[in-house]
């Protein structure tokens, strides 16, 4: 078992849909969470970043953590062609690497 | 003004051969990173280093050797290339190690015939 775990998707929605997407861990250590955003041949990029748990918003986007179910959510309000992307998420223990530990990726395609 | 900047872009060549990616960032940041993502996606991080200084070499097979001449270099060199080493390879920075944001490059896209 992988200590992430995220849905490959594709995940297709239509302009203008609120987004979900998740990730699910087996490390209870991990206290810091993050996503990044791919965009096809390019490197990933930060999208969000929470410690612990709680919800964090940024514009368009909600980061939400519950250690309790182990469970992480990124949301996408008012959701643009611009959006499709692959999104990974990626945590870390507080530990003295911090080496972080990623998602494989959902690939999410925004139909206009 | 290209933050992280890796060369080449794509590299194909055959197997058994010997190859050298270089990665360059200009944001003063002291941690890098080489990462290899396979064709599902899958971010694996293969070096850390920290004003060059190697602070993370995860289980990657001695054919792979990284090498940071300064803390703005990072170059990975592969020797007798195999089919299973595949992939895009990325570098990555960031200000200091720890949970800090991890800047990436464009890639790396290496096909071993």
């Amino acid at each position: 078992q992988k200590e992430v775990e995220q849905d490959p998707g594709p995940l297709s929605v239509p302009e203008g849909a609120i987004v979900s997407l998740n990730c699910t861990y087996s490390n209870s250590a991990f206290q810091y969470f993050m996503w990044y955003r791919q965009y096809s041949r390019k490197g990933p990029e930060l999208l969000m970043y929470t410690y612990s748990s709680g919800n964090k918003e940024d514009g368009r986007f909600t980061a939400q953590v519950d250690k309790s179910s182990k469970y992480i959510s990124l949301f996408i309000r008012d959701s643009q062609p611009s959006d499709s992307a692959t999104y990974l998420c990626a945590m870390t223990p507080m530990d003295s690497n911090y080496q972080l530990i990623w998602g494989a990726g959902t690939k999410l395609i925004i139909k206009p | 003004d290209t933050a992280v900047s890796q060369t080449p872009k794509y590299l194909v060549t055959q197997m058994g051969n010997d190859k050298s990616i270089k990665c360059e960032q200009n944001l003063g940041h002291d941690t890098m990173y080489w990462y290899k993502q396979d064709s599902k996606k899958f971010l694996k991080i293969m070096f850390s280093y920290n004003n060059k200084e190697l602070i993370i070499n995860e289980t990657v097979p001695n054919r792979f050797s990284p090498k940071s001449p300064d803390k703005a270099h990072l170059n990975l060199h592969i020797n007798s290339l195999e089919l299973g080493d595949s992939a895009v390879y990325f570098c990555a920075s960031s200000l200091r190690t720890g949970p800090s944001e991890q800047y990436f490059g464009p890639g790396t896209r290496l096909t071993v015939t």
